[in-house]
């Protein structure tokens, strides 16, 4: 099946500085990819979409100069904490949408967990 | 705007009980509709879809889904769990041309060994 990886899987980073998520799509092209948010024991939440070769479709209410989305390559994407602070701590998850098929289903990550101290 | 509610937060069933997890969405056109499993310490995990056809959709490991459009629901349903089956489940929903999926908020499902 297709294979999402996320890099890396944890990080702590002092407040004020910057971590950069990598999410690939190993064995598939995925022109749309999307970053979700999760916190502990809620749903996912969509921050955005991204497109490749375009500029990423924010959701409601996220801050798009403080979370940066750079989808360069069909099969990277890369999602940038700026001046990060303590609650921005969360665990960040990417899904990419295959193109292949039909149903352009999505694989998901195994997810980027952020602590800010 | 679509919305995805899963009325049951928590539950706690013993080995070889049904199950059954509720699953609302609000859309008035087509939906395409999903449900995810999230094992401790794992990502997500597709456990079965729902795009056209049948409405009762099988999926993987003995889950069971069925869409009731005049209901609105998509309920997930397993005739026995084990205790393997304790994890997170998501419903989750994509609408007309949208590509984002919607997540409800998740059940926990806890299953006594």
């Amino acid at each position: 099946g297709a294979v999402v990886s996320q890099h890396p899987s944890r990080v702590i980073c002092k407040s004020g500085t910057s971590v950069k998520i990598e999410c690939r799509s190993l064995d598939f092209q995925a022109t749309t990819m999307f970053w979700y948010r999760q916190f502990p024991k809620q749903s996912l939440m969509l921050m955005a979409t991204s497109n490749e070769g375009s500029k990423a479709t924010y959701e409601q209410g996220v801050e798009k100069d403080k979370f940066l989305i750079n989808h360069a390559s069909l099969t990277l994407s890369t999602l940038t904490v700026t001046s990060a602070h303590p609650e921005d701590s969360s665990f960040y998850i990417c899904s990419a949408r295959d193109t292949r098929g039909a149903s352009g289903e999505q694989y998901f990550g195994p997810g980027t967990r952020l602590t800010v101290t | 705007a679509q919305s995805v509610s899963q009325h049951n937060h928590h539950v706690i069933l013993s080995e070889a009980a049904s199950l059954e997890l509720g699953c609302n969405y609000s859309y008035g056109g087509t939906v395409n509709l999903f449900w995810y499993v999230q094992y401790p310490g794992q990502h997500l995990q597709l456990l079965l879809k729902y795009f056209s056809g049948d409405p009762l959709v099988k999926g993987i490991k003995g889950f069971e889904a069925e869409f009731i459009k005049s209901k609105f629901s998509f309920n997930l349903r397993k005739p026995s769990v084990q205790w393997s089956d304790t994890a997170e489940y998501f419903c989750a929903v994509t609408s007309g041309s949208a590509r984002q999926l919607t997540f409800g908020s998740g059940t926990q499902l806890t299953v006594l060994p």
